[in-house]
């Protein structure tokens, strides 16, 4: 069975640091991945996705991604956190197309 | 504008009582789904449908019932509400494996 996890349900980083957020998925074959942000009080927003293209995934807001298939992971990374960055972020994976399976999540703080 | 509408936004029910939550969607999307989100368990499927007339069961279908008459309609429905269907509920639309659409999500309490 596919699923995904994410390492740190909180995270806090100063503004103007680097922000990493961690996703590894569990998959035979390397699945569709995504990373979706969630502002309080709305629904999720796609940051970016990975389709089996190139490998470094760049998304909305200076965020990207790096699929490492090795390591079975696909991190979230931003060289400098902005006060605006502060939600929570979903790693997601799917294989299908048909169900998305999400991780639970982790809450991004960031410190003025 | 574009997207995913889910009506209502907010609901307090008291527990036995039936709701229908709605979602609409107007990109002709085939796929829509039905989620709840609780702290701490990221977001979770309870219905999804591929197609006008069809619907299949997700990860935690018990006590929901869903229907997809038209393409851009997706209702979720609590026959006889409990406290533990206390939840946000996110509908979303998707057309392949390149992302959801998701809609602002409708805060249910059960008292």
């Amino acid at each position: 069975a596919q699923s995904v996890t994410q390492l740190g349900s909180h995270v806090s980083v100063s503004e103007g640091a680097l922000v990493l957020l961690r996703c590894n998925y569990s998959s035979s074959v390397p699945p569709y991945l995504f990373w979706y942000v969630q502002y309080p009080n709305q629904g999720l927003q796609l940051l970016l996705k990975y389709t089996s293209a190139a490998t470094l995934v760049k998304g909305i807001n200076g965020f990207e991604a790096e699929f490492k298939k090795s390591e079975t992971s696909f991190h979230l990374t931003k060289p400098s956190a902005h006060m605006s960055d502060a939600a929570e972020y979903f790693c997601a994976v799917s294989f299908t197309g048909n169900q998305f399976y999400f991780g639970t999540g982790t809450s991004l703080t960031v410190i003025p | 504008n574009a997207g995913v509408t889910q009506t209502p936004k907010f609901r307090v029910l008291k527990t036995g009582q039936s709701m229908t939550l709605l979602c609409a969607q107007d990109m002709n999307h085939e796929y829509m789904y039905w989620y709840r989100q609780d702290p701490g368990m990221g977001l979770r499927l309870i219905h999804y449908s591929v197609g006008e007339g069809t619907t299949a069961k997700g990860e935690v279908p018990d006590g929901y019932n869903v229907s997809r008459l038209k393409k851009q309609n997706f209702l979720l429905g609590l026959e006889s509400a409990a406290p533990s269907q206390t939840s946000v509920y996110f509908c979303a639309s998707s057309t392949s494996n390149y992302g959801y659409t998701f809609g602002s999500g409708t805060r249910l309490t059960v008292v």
